[in-house]
């Protein structure tokens, strides 16, 4: 059973930075694609970023790209989201999720970690 | 690729049948899923591949269409399956979700 357990969140300035860390269980995390997906407060679900189960593609959203960084560490079994220059738009709920690369939907979904930007 | 998405609520009574819309606007071939958000939930993965159900899903729940519209259909309509509902495109990047259908029971 694919189980993956978000942390990392809290209030932040705008400007600052944060990372989020996404543990992962139950799966071959190594070879899985793995993804953030947010939702802004009382709106949609939106992609953020993917890291590809290739070990190296990265995916990023435009709304992020150039000051959000997804990384992962195989031998942790542990997936990342440094989000540096944060603005109050960031403010949502982020959830680690696997899937999102190779033609792969989002099957397996965390709790959820609350960012809020503000000042 | 825009997921346009409809309706964006529906009320229904217990046992209706319900079908919620969702339109691409490229060929995403099979490449799209459904998911369900309860209240103050993670989403899950209802159907994946247009039409595969999910282990552990409901059977009452169904997937169709062939691009560009595909359905999803609740057929026989409880009362655990009050939820938003979310298609989503995951043939090209950025992947997309649609704007959600918020489902409640008359």
């Amino acid at each position: 059973e694919v189980q993956l357990l978000d942390s990392g969140g809290g209030l932040i300035q705008p400007g600052g930075s944060l990372r989020l860390s996404c543990s992962a269980s139950g799966f071959t995390f190594s070879v899985s694609a793995m993804s953030w997906v947010r939702q802004a407060p009382g709106r949609g679900l939106e992609w953020v970023a993917t890291f590809g189960g290739d070990g190296w593609s990265t995916y990023y959203a435009d709304s992020v790209k150039g000051r959000f960084t997804i990384s992962r560490d195989n031998s942790e079994e542990t997936l990342y989201l440094q989000m540096n220059s944060l603005r109050v738009e960031d403010t949502a709920v982020y959830y680690c999720s696997r899937g999102g690369a190779e033609y792969r939907a989002f099957d397996g979904w965390g709790l959820g970690t609350l960012v809020t930007v503000s000042s | 690729i825009r997921m346009t998405q409809s309706p964006s609520s529906l009320s229904a009574s217990i046992g209706d049948r319900v079908t919620i819309t969702c339109r691409a606007s490229e060929r995403i071939y099979t490449h799209l899923a459904w998911y369900q958000q309860k209240p103050g939930k993670a989403p899950t993965v209802l159907i994946s591949e247009i039409y595969i159900l999910q282990s552990g899903v409901p059977s009452r729940f169904s997937g169709g269409g062939a691009g560009p519209d595909f359905t999803l259909t609740i057929s026989g309509l409880r009362s655990e399956d009050v939820a938003t509902y979310y298609c989503q495109q995951y043939h090209g990047y950025p992947l997309t979700f649609g704007g959600g259908t918020k489902v409640e029971v008359e």
